[in-house]
């Protein structure tokens, strides 16, 4: 069956570090691969796009790798900030026809 | 140069009412996508239009739920006889024509939470 995953529910760190979310599918081929941020109460907001030959896309403090091999994308934001605590939401083109999101990772920034 | 627009922010209704959810998309798109998020839960696509088309209606529950874009005038998401499970919160996005480019990228509105009594 298709499926979507984020590594996990909530992830906590330390201002300052890296924080890495996990983005794994199933059962699907994307053309690219996508980042979003939703704050409580509001819709997501775009962050980065990835295509499928593009192994690397960086954006200021974000980065992202998409990995079509292992079926996964890793999302990297660097010196994070409380201002960073959000929800995160990857989403995979289902062959050009619609959007399917996962289940996203709510990030906490510890001051 | 507006962003998406969904209107009511907020709709009460009781249970065997109707649900009408509107949304204005960004000036030059003309894809429209509504999605229904639970609490705690991701984004579940429900239907995507073109102006007067319904390109993909695969995520719409089979009776009660219809969408429309029409020529002029905003997106409707209307929701007949509404239960408690309907509740939650709606989400409009809007994408330019997918000529390629930006054309993958879709701005939200911000939502329309229904509650259902």
């Amino acid at each position: 069956s298709q499926k979507i995953e984020q590594n996990s529910e909530a992830l906590n760190i330390q201002e300052g570090k890296t924080a890495t979310l996990t983005c794994n599918y199933t059962n699907y081929s994307p053309a690219y691969l996508q980042w979003y941020r939703q704050d409580p109460g509001r819709g997501p907001v775009f962050l980065l796009l990835i295509r499928e030959n593009e192994k690397e896309k960086r954006k200021e403090r974000l980065k992202v790798t998409f990995d079509t091999t292992l079926k996964q994308s890793l999302f990297h934001i660097t010196a994070s900030q409380p201002a960073d605590s959000a929800t995160y939401l990857c989403a995979i083109d289902n062959y050009g026809q619609n959007f399917v999101f996962g289940p996203g990772t709510r990030l906490s920034v510890l001051p | 140069n507006a962003g998406v627009m969904q209107n009511p922010r907020h709709l009460v209704r009781r249970r065997g009412q109707e649900a009408r959810l509107r949304c204005s998309p960004m000036k030059g798109h003309s894809h429209v996508y509504w999605y229904r998020q639970l609490p705690e839960e991701g984004l579940k696509f429900m239907v995507y239009l073109q102006k007067e088309n319904i390109i993909d209606e695969s995520g719409m529950p089979k009776e009660r739920f219809s969408a429309e874009f029409p020529k002029e005038g905003p997106s409707i998401l209307r929701i007949q006889q509404v239960v408690r499970g309907d509740s939650a919160a709606y989400f409009c996005a809007s994408s330019p024509p997918k000529t390629g480019g930006e054309g993958e990228t879709q701005y939200f509105g911000p939502g329309t939470r229904l509650l259902v009594l």
